[in-house]
């Protein structure tokens, strides 16, 4: 398996525009974490999605924020308008259920990671 | 609310030596994950501890699950330079109540030759 694919890896925006993240978990995998890291803040969780749906997203830090994931294989993460406090690196990562049972999940994987630049 | 606090937050070591970091909370988890990030990567598996009072080893290192729920640590033994980086805890939620994931605050660990 590929792993976690993130793309782009670095994107250099103006402020203003609208950015969009994309990831794909890997397959067989149904839950998916957005994580936003920065030196100040650390690894903050934004949302997560179980089978596709999003689950919380408390961490969502304002309306500007978005996330989507149409199917299992997909997610997005859109900032808009975008503002130089977005600046950071944004992770993705997915996990699945390990034993059905006991309701203990798995291990997450983590996404390399886009690096946003918003100038 | 729900937080991890991992310590130390960063440690200088000569190589050689043991070293040992941890993390607590005041929710109980359903599993502690233990990762190592490098500068430009993303955050990679160590060790994965499923059950309280679980001991684990991945060649030097080893984690423990605390009996509690509520704590786990992690030791590398003989520290070597390609140790340097950032270890981060995480503990998962029970999958039946959502799975969040969420972590700690990080270790940064420097290891002189």
């Amino acid at each position: 398996d590929a792993g976690v694919i993130q793309s782009p890896r670095h994107e250099v925006t103006e402020m203003g525009q609208e950015v969009t993240l994309r990831c794909k978990p890997i397959s067989g995998h149904n839950s998916l974490f957005w994580y936003r890291q920065t030196m100040m803040r650390g690894l903050e969780l934004l949302i997560y999605f179980n089978n596709n749906v999003p689950i919380d997203d408390s961490g969502m830090p304002e309306d500007r924020f978005s996330a989507k994931m149409p199917n299992a294989s997909f997610s997005t993460l859109k900032i808009q308008p975008s503002e130089p406090r977005d600046s950071a690196v944004y992770f993705c990562a997915s996990s699945s259920l390990r034993d059905t049972s006991t309701w203990v999940g798995t291990e997450a994987f983590f996404g390399q990671g886009t690096r946003l630049t918003v100038v | 609310g729900q937080q991890l606090n991992q310590s130390p937050q960063s440690m200088f070591i000569q190589e050689g030596e043991d070293v040992s970091m941890n993390c607590t909370s005041s929710s109980i988890f359903n599993t502690w994950l233990w990762y190592k990030q490098d500068p430009g990567e993303g955050p990679v598996l160590l060790i994965a501890l499923y059950k309280a009072g679980e001991l684990t080893s991945n060649g030097r290192l080893t984690a423990q699950f605390g009996i509690t729920r509520k704590d786990s640590f992690l030791n590398i033994s003989a520290s070597i330079p390609s140790d340097v980086g950032i270890y981060f805890c995480a503990g998962t939620f029970p999958y039946n109540q959502g799975g969040k994931l969420i972590f700690g605050q990080g270790t940064e660990l420097s290891v002189k030759p």
